[in-house]
């Protein structure tokens, strides 16, 4: 099973800074993988696929890099609806599509 | 406009099994993948099922010979049947359209294992 390691477990940060959050795999998962927003009683929301492609819909603040083991979520100026919980996936092989523990942004 | 709505969830004994649908709009789950995930409270997220397009089946190996995901392609629904529940299966059960990046998620139903 790949291992799926996000950091950090929280930032602090305010609106209008820039957020960079880290994704690494166990091993290489090519450029498949994505990135989920999750806020507080909702569904996850799909943000980035490809590591870099970001899905319908999603603001041009978001942007995503990196392939093989190391990954990266760059919210270029945070707006206050940012703030939520950011999950990194794998989808590389099955079984399973792992994901990462979480990254929570909050104020 | 693609929704998921997932029904079934509830209060189970261990050992009990309990049979979670998810019905689609906007797509048939006949020639798309479908992925059940869920999330324990407070906890991150777990792919545990999915269907393929084919009809074709994986499951994680914490469900592996529990569980088996199904569809009816008339009604448009994808099934979870879950058998010898166990404390650690409660969760937050979401199915999904997908089974690598998962682009449309349902609200979720939520499943209690406890005595």
């Amino acid at each position: 099973e790949i291992v799926m390691t996000q950091s950090p477990a929280t930032l602090s940060i305010s609106p209008g800074e820039r957020a960079t959050l880290s994704c690494r795999a166990s091993q290489s998962v090519s450029s498949n993988l994505a990135w989920y927003q999750q806020k507080p009683g909702q569904s996850p929301r799909l943000l980035i696929y490809g590591a870099s492609t970001r899905a319908t819909g999603i603001p041009a603040r978001f942007s995503g890099s990196g392939s093989g083991t190391e990954f990266t979520l760059t919210i270029s100026s945070l707006q206050s609806e940012d703030f939520a919980v950011y999950y990194c996936q794998h989808y590389h092989y099955w079984p399973p599509y792992t994901f990462g523990q979480g990254t929570k942004l909050e104020i | 406009e693609v929704q998921l709505v997932e029904t079934g969830g509830g209060l189970i004994q261990p050992g009990g099994s309990l049979r979670l649908s998810c019905a689609a709009s906007g797509f048939s789950v006949s020639n798309n993948y479908v992925t059940w995930v869920r999330q324990a409270p407070g906890k991150g997220l777990e792919c545990v099922a999915v269907i393929d397009s084919g009809g074709s089946t994986h499951y994680a190996d914490s469900v592996k010979g529990r569980f088996t995901i199904s569809r009816d392609n008339p009604k448009n629904t994808i099934y979870i049947q879950m058998n010898r529940l166990r404390a650690e299966d409660t969760a937050v059960y979401y199915c999904a359209r997908g089974s690598g990046s998962l682009l449309n998620w349902g609200q979720g139903t939520l499943v209690t294992v406890s005595s």
